[in-house]
């Protein structure tokens, strides 16, 4: 599988924009970027996932440079709701999912 | 949908004690996953199914823990006997399909071993 990093931690203001960068330098061709979320102790939550292009939903958008070696994740409006622990993970055709040690956001009034 | 369902919530065992960890995908999903969460090592993945069958148990700590999937609906995780380094969140997860699909994970199960 394709290793991640990420930022350990970050810190947003409330209304502002939360950019959470993803470096996955040996990611492969037909790879998939996914993120996830995890609040308090509850399981994680799907947010966004893509191959190549940018994606956006409800929730977020992701930018996907073009080599495909890092990622942003941004969540155009941060809330409070939204202090979490953020994973960035590259779904490996073989099925497995492997998560790291994600970033921690803490979204500041 | 109820999404992914896992019980118990909680488990307090002693030692030596066997221990059960049930989960019931979503309907009709064809995957599914069991993962293990603690402070120290984050969140491991330990098996995963594909229709009802092992595909990478590579996860698994030791001869200790074993899962099933009998049908489509359920599966286990037990672990015999248990010890206190088994102590942590163990999550299910279920998704349509092995590969390039999202997760949906269950509530977990807060496992302590005295």
């Amino acid at each position: 599988d394709a290793k991640t990093t990420q930022p350990p931690s970050m810190d947003c203001a409330e209304g502002r924009a939360a950019n959470l960068p993803c470096n996955h330098s040996t990611i492969s061709g037909n790879e998939y970027v996914y993120w996830y979320r995890q609040i308090h102790s509850q399981g994680p939550q799907y947010i966004i996932h893509g191959l190549k292009n940018n994606e956006t939903n409800e929730m977020a958008s992701l930018i996907i440079t073009e080599d495909r070696k890092s990622s942003t994740l941004i969540l155009p409006h941060a809330t409070l709701r939204d202090t979490a622990v953020y994973y960035c993970i590259v779904r490996s055709n073989a099925g497995k999912s492997t998560f790291g040690d994600g970033t921690t956001l803490t979204v500041k009034p | 949908d109820a999404g992914v369902i896992q019980s118990p919530r909680h488990e307090v065992t002693e030692m030596g004690q066997e221990v059960t960890l049930r989960c019931k995908p979503i309907s009709g999903h064809n995957s599914l996953f069991w993962y293990r969460q603690t402070m120290m090592r984050g969140l491991e993945l330990l098996i995963y199914f594909n229709n009802n069958v092992p595909i990478d148990d590579s996860g698994m700590p030791e001869d200790r823990f074993s899962a099933k999937m009998p049908n489509a609906s359920f599966s286990t995780l037990k672990i015999q006997p248990s010890e206190p380094r088994d102590s942590a969140v163990y999550f299910c997860a279920s998704s349509l399909e092995a590969t390039n699909e999202k997760l949906f994970f269950g509530s977990g199960t807060q496992l302590s071993v005295l």
